[in-house]
């Protein structure tokens, strides 16, 4: 399984475009890239996937360069309310593959 | 996306007594549910895979005679754990995954119980 690097923290504020980077040089061929956000006490939330190139939701854009080493979450004007924990991740195309969680990056939307 | 539920959503217990925690997919067929935990501050940690039907594959490091999981339908996966005691005190998370999903489907995630072993 393709480990992932991602800032532990980031800041932003309300109504600004936050961009999360997330690294990881060992995806595998297969391997699809996931994100999740996580509300305190809560379980994570589906945000977006994709598996190169741009992906575009109601929420999020996921933007997957060629080589797929790296992915960037963009979150267009975020408010209060986007403050969570957000993770990236890597695994396969199967729904019954594992998915190993990394540390997530902690966003704190100040107003 | 499946909508998961998990009961119960918090409990407090005395060292040494066992706690069953319930996963259902409500309306979904979950072939596979994950179960996972979490410590505060801290990403989550797999514990587990549950196949409807046979016996589940633990993670290195995890007890499966401490977490006894049993996915014995399509809609339900227990997690008990035995003899519990405050180190096992944590956030126990459910995933599932499915028939109805595809490529672009994923897990979806419960939304959580909170354990505290006294």
């Amino acid at each position: 399984l393709a480990k992932t690097t991602q800032p532990i923290s980031m800041d932003s504020y309300e109504g600004q475009e936050v961009n999360i980077t997330c690294s990881h040089n060992n995806i595998a061929t297969n391997d699809y890239i996931t994100w999740y956000q996580q509300f305190p006490s809560q379980g994570p939330r589906f945000i977006i996937q994709g598996y190169k190139t741009k992906v575009t939701n109601e929420v999020a854009s996921l933007f997957i360069p060629a080589d797929r080493k790296s992915s960037t979450l963009s979150l267009p004007r975020v408010s209060l309310s986007d403050t969570a924990v957000y993770y990236c991740l890597v695994g396969g195309p199967h729904n019954t593959d594992k998915l190993i969680f990394g540390t997530g990056t902690r966003l704190q939307v100040f107003p | 996306g499946a909508v998961v539920s998990q009961h119960p959503s918090w409990v407090i217990c005395k060292s040494g007594t066992s706690v069953k925690i319930e996963c259902r997919s409500l309306d979904f067929q979950a072939t596979t549910m994950f179960w996972y935990r979490q410590f505060p501050k801290q990403s989550l940690m797999l514990m587990a895979t549950s196949n409807e039907g046979s016996k589940a594959t633990y993670e290195q490091g995890v007890e499966k005679d401490k977490f006894l999981i049993n996915h014995a339908s399509l809609t339900l996966s227990t997690l008990t754990v035995t003899s519990a005691h405050p180190e096992d005190s944590s956030f126990y998370i459910c995933s599932v995954t499915g028939l109805a999903a595809g490529v672009q489907e994923t897990q979806y995630f419960g939304p959580g119980t909170r354990l505290l072993v006294l």
